[in-house]
Parts: C-alpha cells; structure tokens; sequence
C-alpha cells in the first residue's frame, strides 16, 4: 500500500538555525498538509497546500515558515530561526479531494 | 463548542469488553468528522469520514455514529483485543481546504 513518507525521522538543530523537514506525498494526491504535535499536546494544523500553492494556513504559520513542492515528488516545509517553541513532531499528510488524509510517520524536531 | 474536544481522555478495558467513546465538535461550518487510530511510533491511520447526520459507518469490530446537529460523534469497539491498544483521535473538518482541527485523542488500553 503506497504511504507517506517522512525524513529524517528525527532532526536536532541548534536555536536560530534553519531546517527543511521533507515529505514524499502519496504519488496520486494532490492535497498535501503538515501538522505539528508539541508533546502532551493536540496535533495542530498548520498548513495546506493545493495546485501549487497554500490553501489555508494557521495562525503558527507565520512568516517563519514556508512550504514548497520543489518537484513532481517532494513537499517540504522550512523553518528559519528555530525557537525553543519549535521542538515538536511534525506530521506530513497528503489525501486526494474530500478524503482521508495519510500521515506519514513524522519528523522529531529537537531545539537546542 | 468552539474546539473538537474528545472524552475520556484514557481508558482502560479488559479483553473481550465493549467500549465507547465521544468526540464533540462544532456544528457549524461542519464539513466532515474523520477518525484515526494512533500507535505509538507509527502514524495516524485513518478509519472513518463521515459527512451526513445519522451516518453510521463500520470496520470490523469498529463502528461509529455521527451527529451533525449536536456535534457529536460515538466510536463504538465490540470485544476489544489487546491489538485494539492505541489512541483514537478525532478531527473536524470545517472548510474545504483539508485543515483538521484534532481533539486531544483518547488512548484505549486493553489488558489480556
């Protein structure tokens, strides 16, 4: 079964650096997302992405981070300037219209 | 209700047992009401979406019931196994650009 995968699974950074989390969607969606999960809390939308560009985007997605497809396969997100704030899981997702959502396994993001 | 709030929080239940739990969620700009079962260490795996009120759905030994009017929906597990063991989360969708708003979740212990 084709899924969603995730790299690295865990990326420790020191604060005020940049990172690019990565994601290789599920090859016939269109309609990919990240989400975050600061532990012992919900996980949080923080983007969509649709035809090339954002759909919807929440409040934590501020001008700190950004989304690009930079080929046919890949959907990152950057994050410049790491705060403290930023340590989190990160979850990729990618669904066609009006259905389920597939989550990768997720990026450990460790700020130092 | 302004957030998607599930309950309990944790349970815990013997093999063979049935169990329920509850997610509410707001009945405006309701789109559609999905449900994902969460291992540790793996990703979220969706099981339902459901869009109509009254709308029933099942899986196996999983089912679940939707409420569009009083934002509410029910997972049901018949005989829980101990490979029923995960966190259940719950997300409402309330536009059509995907953004998922999760509850807290509620993680199902089953003991053999």
């Amino acid at each position: 079964e084709p899924e969603v995968t995730q790299t690295p699974s865990h990326q420790v950074t020191q604060m005020g650096q940049e990172v690019i989390l990565r994601c290789v969607p599920i090859s016939n969606h269109l309609y990919f997302y990240w989400y975050r999960q600061i532990l012992g809390q919900k996980v949080e939308f923080l983007v969509s992405f649709y035809n090339n560009e954002i759909s919807e985007k929440s409040e934590i997605f501020d001008d700190q981070f950004s989304v690009e497809r930079p080929d046919g396969s890949n959907f990152t997100l950057k994050i410049r300037s790491t705060k403290l704030e930023d340590s989190a899981m990160y979850f990729c997702a990618s669904s066609e219209e009006f259905q389920p959502q597939h989550f990768g396994d997720g990026t450990r993001l460790s700020i130092l | 209700i302004l957030n998607v709030e599930q309950s309990p929080q944790s349970l815990h239940v013997q093999e063979g047992d049935s169990t329920n739990f509850t997610c509410s969620f707001p009945s405006s700009n309701f789109y559609a009401l999905h449900w994902y079962r969460w291992e540790t260490a793996k990703s979220p795996e969706a099981l339902f979406v459901m869009t109509l009120n009254g709308d029933e759905k099942k899986k196996g030994r999983i089912s679940a019931t939707l409420n569009t009017k009083e934002g509410y929906s029910y997972l049901y597990i018949k005989g829980s196994q101990p490979e029923d063991s995960a966190t259940y989360l719950c997300a409402s969708l309330s536009s059509n650009t995907g953004k998922l708003i999760f509850g807290q979740g509620t993680t199902l212990q089953v003991k053999p």
